[in-house]
């Protein structure tokens, strides 16, 4: 596997279930990021992991709860989410975390649906 | 308040004219800027960047323009090829300090034969 992949690929829940996205990447990099990005609107920002810890949470809701076992994997846990909360939910990896200059690595995303 | 903002939702080009698609942002602390491009079932993938030292960076058939007075950058494709339809998104930083990446909301570039 090279660069940064995401499973599942698709995903359709009901708003009792529980469920978790997974990343990984494979670039050596020191940062990983979760995005959102819902029909027609910017990707949005959820949370920042630069070795193993939370630099950032922007807001997020509770039910949306991240872990960061090693610098190369990133889990995205999902709790009594609301219809609202589907998407495309993107992992990114960066050489470092923030730096407006770092290109950050993409994965394919995960589409979820909240039924 | 959206800070990067991508106006042209969707863009058509003629294959072999030339591809424009705009960004304005608001923040003039930003000084790095990206354009990622992405394929449907893919994660988006950088393209181009340009500093805010320059006015211009170009890579083969893709170039960037940047109007600091402006709050302006474009990306220009020529010739624009069947395969660079896609979905492209700006992005804006602020190199100083630990400042993410603002996206823009995209602009869906369709290439017609």
């Amino acid at each position: 596997e090279t660069g940064v992949t995401q499973t599942p690929r698709h995903l359709v829940m009901g708003m009792t279930n529980k469920k978790s996205l997974k990343c990984e990447q494979h670039l050596g990099h020191n940062a990983m990021y979760w995005y959102k990005q819902s029909a027609k609107k910017p990707l949005e920002l959820m949370f920042v992991y630069s070795l193993e810890e939370r630099v950032e949470n922007n807001s997020v809701p509770s039910r949306f709860s991240p872990e960061c076992p090693n610098s190369s994997h990133l889990f995205l846990h999902l709790h009594t989410l609301q219809p609202e909360d589907s998407a495309l939910y993107l992992c990114a990896s960066s050489q470092e975390p923030l730096a407006g200059y770092n290109e950050q690595f993409f994965g394919p995303g995960t589409r979820l649906t909240v039924l | 308040d959206q800070q990067v903002k991508q106006n042209s939702p969707s863009l058509s080009v003629q294959e072999g004219r030339i591809s424009i698609l705009n960004c304005d942002y608001t923040n003039s602390m930003f000084d790095y800027f990206l354009w990622y491009k992405k394929y449907p079932a893919e994660g988006p993938t950088f393209l181009i960047s340009i500093s805010s030292i320059k006015d211009k960076n170009e890579d083969g058939r893709f170039t960037v323009f940047l109007n600091k007075s402006a709050k302006h950058l474009s990306l220009h494709i020529v010739p624009s090829q069947p395969g660079d339809s896609a979905v492209y998104f700006c992005a804006a930083s602020a190199v100083q300090g630990a400042q993410k990446l603002v996206f823009g909301q995209g602009t869906r570039l369709t290439i017609n034969p």
